[in-house]
């Protein structure tokens, strides 16, 4: 299957930081990504999406960067809070509608 | 709430054995998604589909799985023979053509 998986990176923040969470995604032809997190035993819930004629989006404690240069999307949380602890996943969507997850990154949130 | 619902939650199950997996999306989504979950591969494409029609299912191997939609209510995916490396959590998702895709809960399948 497609995929980009394996060694899970780690990022550590303290409760009240700011966290940035980096992903490259692998086609240029895609125009449309989201960013899920997921949560220990439950499924992807979406958190913000983007489209390829935006560089930048704003939902609620959250920002998606897109730079399609480079082909690499950030997402920001402001003010982390510890349920913000989760795996997050970028996605990408090429071929009209076919949604392609990107490696997660494990978000840690301590006191 | 609208919400992507998935039987069973676990299965466990002796290696040969037949496995089906049943997938309800929500209410007016026209496409279909199934991934496969592990430590080391991430969460892989496995098929998906367009107003009940498969588009793409060449991330399943095609000995042994068969993904459907028997009616717009109802998608599954099934294993035959099952085999220990197909031990997995398996999602499956709906959306509006190209939009955010909804998830079920998972199914956590054991083989043994």
């Amino acid at each position: 299957g497609e995929s980009v998986g394996l060694h899970l990176p780690t990022l550590s923040v303290q409760e009240g930081d700011n966290s940035i969470i980096n992903c490259a995604y692998s086609n240029s032809a895609s125009d449309y990504f989201i960013w899920y997190k997921q949560e220990s035993g439950k499924g992807p819930q979406f958190i913000i999406d983007i489209r390829s004629n935006m560089d930048k989006r704003q939902g609620q404690r959250v920002t998606v960067l897109l730079n399609k240069t480079v082909k690499h999307l950030s997402l920001q949380i402001a003010a982390t809070q510890p349920g913000d602890s989760a795996v997050y996943f970028c996605a990408e969507i090429y071929n009209t509608d076919k949604l392609i997850f990107g490696t997660g990154t494990r978000l840690q949130v301590f006191p | 709430d609208a919400r992507v619902t998935q039987t069973p939650r676990d299965k466990v199950t002796e290696m040969g054995q037949e496995v089906t997996m049943r997938c309800q999306p929500i209410l007016g989504h026209n496409t279909v998604f199934w991934y496969r979950q592990t430590m080391m591969q991430g969460l892989e494409l496995l098929a998906y589909f367009r107003n009940r029609a498969p588009l793409d299912d060449s991330g399943m191997p095609k000995d042994r799985f068969s993904a459907e939609m028997p009616d717009a209510t109802l998608a599954t995916l099934k294993i035959q023979p099952s085999e220990p490396r197909d031990s997995a959590v398996y999602f499956c998702a709906s959306g509006i053509g190209q939009g955010r895709a909804f998830f079920g809960q998972g199914t956590r399948l054991t083989v043994v």
